[in-house]
C-alpha cells in the first residue's frame, strides 16, 4: 500500500489564488521531506528540502515567498503556492524519507503527486 | 548541459526481448545512483538501486562506470507490464538524499 499520501490529487483554479498541497508520510516518520514539481516531458525537479521544526532549503531559481513549506510534525509537510499563475501548472509531487517498520534501509518515497492547473 | 541524461526513446520491443537504458551523469562527485520507474501521470517508485560492482534483481541487471560516469539498466525476457518510463537518478550524496533525476527513457512493450 501507499507510504506517502498527498491531497488533493488534483486541483484547479483561478490565477492569484492561494494552493495548499499536504503530503502525510504513513506509517513511518520522515525526518526529511521533498518537494519536487515535473513539467509535461520533462524531468522531476526538486524544489526544496524540509526538515521538521526548520526552514525549508530551496533550490536555485525557486521563489521561497511564492512557495511556503511547512513542515510542521514528523508526518505532515505542506506545499502553498501563493498566487498562482498559469505558469505555475504543474504536477507537485512530495517524498519523505525515512525507514518503514523496523527496517535498517533508508528509502526515500514518492506521493502520488498532486496535479495543478491554474486558470 | 544536463546534470543526468537520457535517451528519451521510446524503445519499442516485443516481449521476451532484452532492452538495454544509458544514461550518462556530470557530476563527477555523485555518490547514489538508481533506476526508477515511473507509470504515466504516477508518482516514480524506486527499481534499484546501483553499485559500482553492478548488481541485479531478477530480470533487471544495473551497471555502474564510474569513470565514464556511466550507468546501465538491462531488462531481460521484456514483459507487457514493463512498459513505462524508467528514470535515471543520481544524488551528490549517500543515501537518499538530494535526487537528480534524468527526464527518463520510455518503454513499450508489445504482443
Amino acid at each position: 500500500g501507499a507510504v506517502v499520501s498527498q491531497h488533493p490529487s488534483r486541483v484547479i483554479c483561478k490565477s492569484g489564488t492561494s494552493v495548499k498541497i499536504e503530503c502525510r508520510s504513513l506509517d513511518f516518520q520522515a525526518t526529511t521531506m521533498f518537494w519536487y514539481r515535473q513539467f509535461p516531458k520533462q524531468s522531476l525537479m526538486l524544489m526544496a528540502t524540509s526538515n521538521e521544526g526548520s526552514k525549508a532549503t530551496y533550490e536555485q531559481g525557486v521563489e521561497k515567498d511564492k512557495f511556503l513549506i511547512n513542515h510542521a510534525s514528523l508526518t505532515l509537510s505542506t506545499l502553498t503556492v501563493t498566487s498562482a499563475h498559469p505558469e505555475d501548472s504543474s504536477f507537485y509531487i512530495c517524498s519523505a524519507r525515512g525507514m518503514l517498520g523496523g527496517g535498517n534501509t533508508d528509502t526515500q518515497y514518492f506521493g502520488p503527486g498532486t496535479r495543478l492547473t491554474v486558470l | 548541459r544536463k546534470e543526468v541524461e537520457q535517451d528519451p526513446g521510446p524503445f519499442n520491443v516485443p516481449e521476451g526481448a532484452t532492452v538495454a537504458f544509458n544514461c550518462t551523469y556530470s557530476n563527477s562527485a555523485s555518490q547514489s545512483f538508481f533506476w526508477y520507474r515511473q507509470d504515466c501521470r504516477k508518482e516514480p517508485k524506486l527499481l534499484m538501486s546501483v553499485y559500482s560492482s553492478g548488481n541485479e534483481d531478477g530480470r533487471f541487471t544495473a551497471q555502474l562506470n564510474r569513470a565514464s560516469q556511466y550507468i546501465s539498466l538491462l531488462i531481460r525476457d521484456s514483459k507487457l507490464s514493463d512498459s513505462a518510463t524508467y528514470l535515471c537518478v543520481v544524488s551528490p550524496n549517500t543515501g537518499f538524499q538530494k535526487l537528480v533525476f534524468g527526464t527518463g527513457t520510455r518503454l513499450l512493450v508489445s504482443p
